[in-house]
């Protein structure tokens, strides 16, 4: 069976420092892979996409950047983060490309930034 | 582009009530929609989904369902809601053919089933 793993499950940093957030697949093979920002009363908002390996969507501008340096692995990062940028980080896959499915979702990353 | 619209953003019910909570997308073309649900504490996952055929769905838990395409609508219902219904809903679309496979999700309602 597939299962998404994240980590951590929780990060406090400071201002200005660097980030890495990652996420793994298990038990699939070329799937999409996605990254969401959850915020209270705002919902899902869809930060990036790929479809493959070194292949990703950017949907909103921001301080924020994503790879994927392998099939099953997404990295979410930034180079300094702002105050704006705490949240709660969504991972989420879905069948491959060529086909469309519901989405599996991750336990997810709370970010604090101080 | 697509979006989603979720009219009730909070829902207090007691027991036994009825539930529906409406969903609206804007996308001219074939969709696919679904229902997640978010458990306190808990991951996201499917409620149920809606790719073609019979409008109206059944998912788990004894929710279902209704596609209107005249409206724009996948608004979820269930008969009879119980206090472990309490969590938060979101309604999304992926648009098939569209080239992309982005889902988009509205902001969310949040239910609170008073026993």
């Amino acid at each position: 069976s597939q299962t998404i793993h994240q980590w951590p499950a929780t990060l406090v940093q400071p201002v200005g420092s660097p980030l890495s957030l990652e996420c793994t697949v298990e038990g699939t093979s070329n799937p999409n892979l996605y990254w969401y920002r959850q915020a209270a009363g705002r919902g899902l908002q869809l930060l990036f996409y790929s479809v493959g390996i070194g292949q990703i969507s950017s949907e909103v501008p921001q301080n924020l950047s994503a790879s994927r340096p392998q099939d099953r692995q997404f990295i979410l990062s930034s180079k300094k983060l702002l105050l704006s940028d705490s949240g709660f980080y969504l991972c989420a896959w879905s069948a491959p490309r060529g086909s469309y499915n519901e989405q599996f979702f991750g336990p997810g990353t709370r970010l604090t930034v101080l | 582009a697509q979006s989603v619209s979720q009219h009730n953003h909070h829902v207090i019910l007691s027991e036994a009530a009825s539930l529906e909570l409406g969903c609206n997308y804007s996308y001219g073309g074939t969709v696919n929609l679904f229902w997640y649900v978010q458990y306190p504490g808990q991951h996201l996952q499917l409620l149920l989904k809606y790719f073609s055929g019979d409008p109206l769905v059944k998912g788990i838990k004894g929710f279902e369902a209704e596609f209107i395409k005249s409206k724009f609508s996948f608004n979820l219902r269930k008969p009879s809601v119980q206090w472990s219904d309490t969590a938060e809903y979101f309604c999304a679309v992926n648009a098939q053919n569209s080239g992309t496979y982005k889902y988009i999700f509205g902001t969310g309602t949040r239910l609170k089933v008073l026993a």
